[in-house]
């Protein structure tokens, strides 16, 4: 079963604008990661954060988690047309099976 | 470092045939998945080795879908017979720990 909800399904912008894209998710984590996947291609991490961090910096990329609203938000600023691509948010449960579960995804596709 | 290596890229086959599919995970990494990814969806997992011992398949349908990973390396999963919803890229991943997940590029099938 998915366990992350993102939002929104597909988000397009101009380049150079920033993109946010939001996660929430249902059960208690270990930490939440976010994953990005160019078409045909395999899914790379980006970047995790910890249940007990509140946010992380990582580049143009920044994490934030609310562990209280079980939701998570990554923020892509100053985007490039590279950066079209899905991203994915994946939440590491506490206990259980299923550890890494991903969730639908956003699709974001950044116009020149 | 190599990344994992997954073949074939593609393959296309009738429903009811058999086919394989196979990945070598990054030299070292204990940790090895196997998540199916259908068309506008987040991955699922299927099956999670560690080592050569299966930590979850939970998700797997066992009577049709079979995994393993011999001497605790590479690893081939397999469906016999195939369904029309299996028709999905079929993502192979390992992780040193728990996580990052390092992802090939998946083997894409089509099943008609």
């Amino acid at each position: 079963s998915q366990q992350g909800e993102e939002d929104p399904q597909a988000l397009s912008i101009q380049e150079g604008e920033n993109a946010t894209m939001n996660c929430s998710y249902k059960t208690s984590i270990n930490n939440l990661q976010w994953y990005r996947q160019n078409s045909g291609r395999g899914l790379v991490h980006l970047i995790l954060i910890r249940s007990n961090e509140r946010e992380k910096h990582s580049g143009r990329l920044r994490v934030t988690l609310d562990t209280s609203k079980k939701s998570s938000s990554l923020l892509i600023t100053a985007s490039r047309a590279a950066d079209t691509a899905s991203y994915f948010c994946a939440t590491e449960k506490i206990q259980g099976a299923q550890k890494l579960v991903f969730g639908q995804g956003t699709r974001l596709t950044i116009n020149p | 470092e190599a990344g994992v290596a997954q073949s074939p890229r593609y393959k296309i086959i009738e429903k009811r045939q058999s086919v394989a599919f196979w990945c070598n995970p990054i030299s070292g990494h204990a940790t090895l998945y196997w998540y199916q990814q259908i068309l506008g969806q987040g991955p699922k997992l299927l099956i999670q080795f560690q080592n050569n011992g299966v930590v979850d398949d939970s998700q797997l349908p066992k009577d049709r879908f079979s995994a393993e990973r011999l001497k605790g390396v590479d690893s081939t999963l397999k469906i016999q017979p195939a369904k029309l919803e299996d028709s999905a890229v079929y993502l192979c991943a390992s992780s040193l720990g728990s996580t990052p997940l390092h992802f090939g590029n998946g083997t894409r099938l089509t099943v008609t």
